[in-house]
């Protein structure tokens, strides 16, 4: 399945900038899409593919990638922010692989 | 409005079998891809397995052999049938619909099932 690496934890001063990164071979020729989840429910994807947000995702999500890593930025890390992030990508073989998650503390 | 709405879980013993559902609207089954994808306790997220619109399956290693995706398109409802039930695939399973374009993203999930398996 496809590896891709995630560090378990970050934090952000409220309101400041923090940067959550996935690094995967799978990163070089597919997209990665960023979910976040909070305690007790579901996942909800918040980009995908190049830069996309779904509808209702505020404008301070954003993603990029570069090479083998996709990076998601919060930019003005809010309380509610709060919660565990997850990248994902296809492989060529089928897989569609999670990264272990990051947890994010906003302080 | 698309909904996921998944049932099927339980307490189950090891070694025994199970299938959960995952009833759809909003959308065709058959047209999309669809996935399941699960979360033990305390745990990440794991892909679990994908059927496309054309109906090839894909599966994670840790399930292959195992477990069968399927879906029945009259009942516009997705399905993983669980054989040989080990403990550690005690989870919460989601089922996902993909959206079909930028690598498939998991673009609606359903609030999942718990399953147990434990003697």
């Amino acid at each position: 399945s496809s590896e891709l690496t995630q560090d378990p934890a970050v934090s952000v001063a409220l309101g400041q900038t923090v940067r959550i990164t996935c690094q995967g071979d799978s990163l070089r020729s597919y997209y990665a899409s960023w979910y976040q989840q909070k305690p007790g429910q579901a996942p909800v994807l918040v980009i995908y593919g190049k830069n996309n947000r779904p509808s209702g995702i505020p404008d301070r999500f954003s993603g990029s990638s570069s090479g083998n890593t996709a990076s998601l930025t919060i930019t003005g890390a809010q309380a509610e922010d709060e919660a565990d992030y997850y990248c994902n990508s296809r492989d060529s073989s089928g897989n569609h692989g999670f990264g272990g998650g990051t947890k994010l503390t906003v302080l | 409005e698309v909904q996921l709405v998944e049932s099927g879980g339980g307490l189950i013993q090891p070694g025994g079998s199970l299938r959960l559902s995952c009833a759809a609207s909003g959308f065709t089954v058959s047209s999309n891809y669809m996935s399941w994808v699960r979360q033990a306790p305390g745990k990440g997220l794991e892909w679990v397995s994908v059927i496309y619109s054309g109906g090839s399956t894909y599966y994670a290693e840790s399930v292959k052999g195992r477990f069968t995706i399927s879906r029945d398109n009259s009942k516009n409802t997705l399905y993983l049938q669980m054989n040989s039930l080990r403990a550690e695939d005690t989870a919460v399973y989601y089922c996902a619909r993909l959206y079909s374009g930028y690598d498939f993203p998991f673009d609606y999930w359903g609030q999942g099932t718990l399953v147990t398996v434990s003697s």
